[in-house]
């Protein structure tokens, strides 16, 4: 079983509708969530990033992390075909004072495709 | 630079032979990592640089693959006797890290090697 999991998807909703992506994870010493947003042919551009349990919004993006139930969710309002990319939810645990990051450990990626 | 930078973009070799693959970091970040990722699946932790040293090399998925970064900035990744299976997108970030607080991690658009 992986750490994490993550509906690869395709997954295809019209111009302007609500998109929900989420991921579990088995690992408790995950403390840092992050959702990631890549393009075809390039790298992961951070999108939205959380510590521990709750919600953070940002425009039209709103993510929320469940601890308790291993889960985090990205929601998208107003979705638009710009946001048509590969979602990429990515966790680390405790960070080292003087390492600073530890690894990220990443889901498989949900590729999303809004339709004008 | 402006961002991550890698070269070669795109790298076709065949079975056997060596490949080197180079990461130019955002200026002034510290922290450097090296993730593959293969065809619809996210990206796979290989090794974390803190300045000159591998501070996690956990990643590597065995001896034909090892990691430099002397002078604390261009890191080479290097893979010795390619396989098929090496055949993936190898992505190298940057951060910067700031008293311990996890940093955001820029990514280059990918080094995509190709083992024939």
């Amino acid at each position: 079983q992986k750490e994490v999991e993550q509906d690869p998807g395709p997954l295809s909703v019209p111009e302007g509708a609500i998109v929900s992506l989420n991921c579990t994870y088995s690992n408790s010493a995950f403390q840092y969530f992050m959702w990631y947003r890549q393009y075809s042919r390039k790298g992961p551009e951070l999108l939205m990033y959380t510590y521990s349990s709750g919600n953070k919004e940002d425009g039209r993006f709103t993510a929320q992390v469940d601890k308790s139930s291993k889960y985090i969710s990205l929601f998208i309002r107003d979705s638009q075909p710009s946001d048509s990319a590969t979602y990429l939810c990515a966790m680390s645990g405790a960070v080292d004072k003087n390492f600073g990051n530890e690894k990220l450990t990443f889901g498989t990626g949900t590729r999303l495709t809004i339709i004008p | 630079g402006a961002g991550v930078s890698q070269t070669p973009s795109n790298k076709v070799t065949e079975k056997g032979k060596y490949v080197e693959l180079r990461c130019d970091p955002i200026s002034g970040h510290t922290a450097l990592y090296w993730y593959r990722q293969s065809l619809g699946q996210g990206p796979e932790f290989l090794i974390y640089f803190q300045g000159t040293g591998a501070a996690d090399d956990s990643g590597l998925p065995n001896d034909r693959f090892f990691a430099v970064r002397p002078e604390g900035s261009v890191s080479t990744l290097k893979i010795q006797r390619t396989e098929r299976g090496d055949s993936a997108v190898y992505l190298c970030a940057s951060s910067l890290i700031q008293a311990g607080i996890t940093g955001e991690l820029f990514f280059g658009e990918g080094s995509r090697l190709t083992v024939l």
